[in-house]
């Protein structure tokens, strides 16, 4: 049963600290999806990206955070120096993207950050 | 700018009956719709879709209807059972068709 997973399930970090959070997409998928999702904001998207090439951050925090692929089966979103109000749950899902488009996304367990 | 919202934020329904969960969109552009459940402590889950040359679509024990008159879509869940409590977000594709643009989310909980 091919899912998308991430790591860590929970981080509690201190304010200034850095947190990084890893993605696996489900092998052969080629679109990779950064979410935030807070009671205030519902579902963010932060960044996306396709054969592991960034093309869009335009959600994310530039001067803190960054989104990075690696390869293939590791997805990353970094936020240095984090503060208070990045305590969110970050998700990552992924999708196949046939002609620019990807209709179903598949979503991990997320993220649970805490920051104090 | 286009936008996907939800008539209801919470919606209480006595196990067995039958649930209706609305959700309007702004882009009449927007060809194929998706809803997702999310249950508490998980990630989004895909339920069912449906592309814009239909009115209806049926799965197990859910039913999607767009109406692209009023741009409005529903989800409606057959004797709905406990395990359908959660939140159940609306979504379409963003104008670049790369992105998914999701709604506010309506939160369904049902009473034994």
């Amino acid at each position: 049963d091919a899912r998308v997973t991430q790591t860590p399930r929970d981080k509690v970090t201190e304010m200034g600290q850095e947190v990084t959070m890893r993605c696996q997409p489900i092998l052969g998928h080629n679109t990779v999806f950064w979410y935030r999702q807070t009671m205030m904001q519902g579902l963010e998207l932060l960044a996306y990206f396709r054969n592991r090439a960034p093309l869009d951050d335009s959600g994310m925090p530039k001067d803190r955070f960054s989104a990075e692929m690696p390869d293939a089966t590791l997805a990353t979103l970094k936020i240095q120096p984090s503060e208070p109000r990045d305590s969110a749950v970050y998700f990552c899902a992924s999708g196949l993207g046939a002609s620019g488009r990807v209709e179903t996304q598949y979503f991990g367990p997320g993220t649970r950050l805490l920051v104090l | 700018g286009e936008s996907v919202g939800l008539h209801l934020p919470t919606l209480s329904v006595q196990e067995g009956d039958n649930s209706i969960i609305n959700c309007a969109y702004s882009n009449s552009a927007s060809d194929y719709f998706i809803w997702y459940k999310q249950e508490s402590g998980k990630g989004p889950q895909f339920i069912i879709d449906i592309r814009s040359n239909m009115d209806k679509r049926q799965g197990q024990r859910v039913t999607v209807l767009l109406n692209k008159t009023v741009k409005h879509l529903s989800l409606q869940i057959a004797a709905t059972q406990p395990g359908d409590s959660a939140v159940y977000f609306c979504a379409e594709p963003g104008t670049s068709y790369d992105k998914v643009i999701f709604g506010p989310g309506t939160s369904l909980s049902v009473i034994p």
